[in-house]
């Protein structure tokens, strides 16, 4: 199984800031097998990017997605208010497909 | 518009069974592969399990083998999750979602129901 270990946990910052967040594999996912979603309380889970880079219809384009191998990268240019929420990663490359564990995105 | 409904969930004991429903419309249900995610709760997301279009292929995780089933029925765009032997650890909100795969065969989870809640527990 392939394990995806998401850092930081949690991301405390303020609207108008940068956001990295990370995504490392346990074994190398190919890069069109990586998503990362967006998930809101209460809410179900947003896709943002898959295929590592490609924007989903809707993602605004402060969203860019990055990485391979077993290396990826969530990042925001720009944070706006509705993007403090939860983000995860996940792989289809290999059986069973897993999740990340999220990260958390907090407002400072 | 497209939209995934799910219902069904509820309180169980274990060992029990429950079937959960996930209704599909605005698209075209019978061409997608279908999935099953689900998230105990405060917790990550957990894929479940997907059913090809025409249901003749079916994929599990290993904690849910032999006692899920997936199945569909596509001429009334529906999808369904029997769940048997239910455990403590089932306890989740459990969402359907449509698994796409774009013109280059790359695959994401582009829609998803707002999710039912299943609560294993005595």
């Amino acid at each position: 199984e392939i394990v995806l270990t998401q850092s930081p946990g949690t991301l405390s910052l303020s609207p108008g800031e940068r956001a990295t967040l990370s995504c490392r594999a346990s074994q190398s996912v190919s890069s069109s097998y990586l998503a990362w979603y967006q998930q809101k309380p209460g809410q179900a889970p947003r896709l943002l990017i898959y295929g590592a880079s490609s924007r989903a219809t809707g993602t605004p384009d402060r969203f860019s997605g990055s990485g391979s191998g077993t290396d990826f990268t969530l990042t925001i240019s720009r944070l706006e208010p509705e993007d403090f929420a939860v983000y995860y990663c996940q792989q289809y490359g290999g059986s069973p497909w897993t999740f990340g564990q999220g990260a958390k995105v907090e407002i400072k | 518009e497209v939209q995934l409904v799910e219902s069904g969930g509820g309180l169980v004991q274990p060992g029990g069974s429950l079937r959960l429903s996930c209704a599909a419309s605005g698209f075209t249900f019978s061409s997608s592969w279908m999935t099953w995610v689900r998230q105990a709760p405060g917790k990550g997301l957990e894929w479940v399990a997907n059913i090809q279009q025409d249901g003749s292929n079916k994929y599990y995780v290993d904690s849910v083998k032999g006692r899920f089933t997936i199945s569909r029925d596509n001429a009334k765009n529906s999808l369904f999750l029997q769940m048997n032997s239910l455990r403590a650890e089932d306890t989740a909100v459990y969402y359907c979602a449509r698994l796409y795969y774009d013109w280059n065969d790359v695959p994401s989870f582009d829609y998803w129901g707002q999710g039912t809640l299943v609560t294993v527990s005595s």
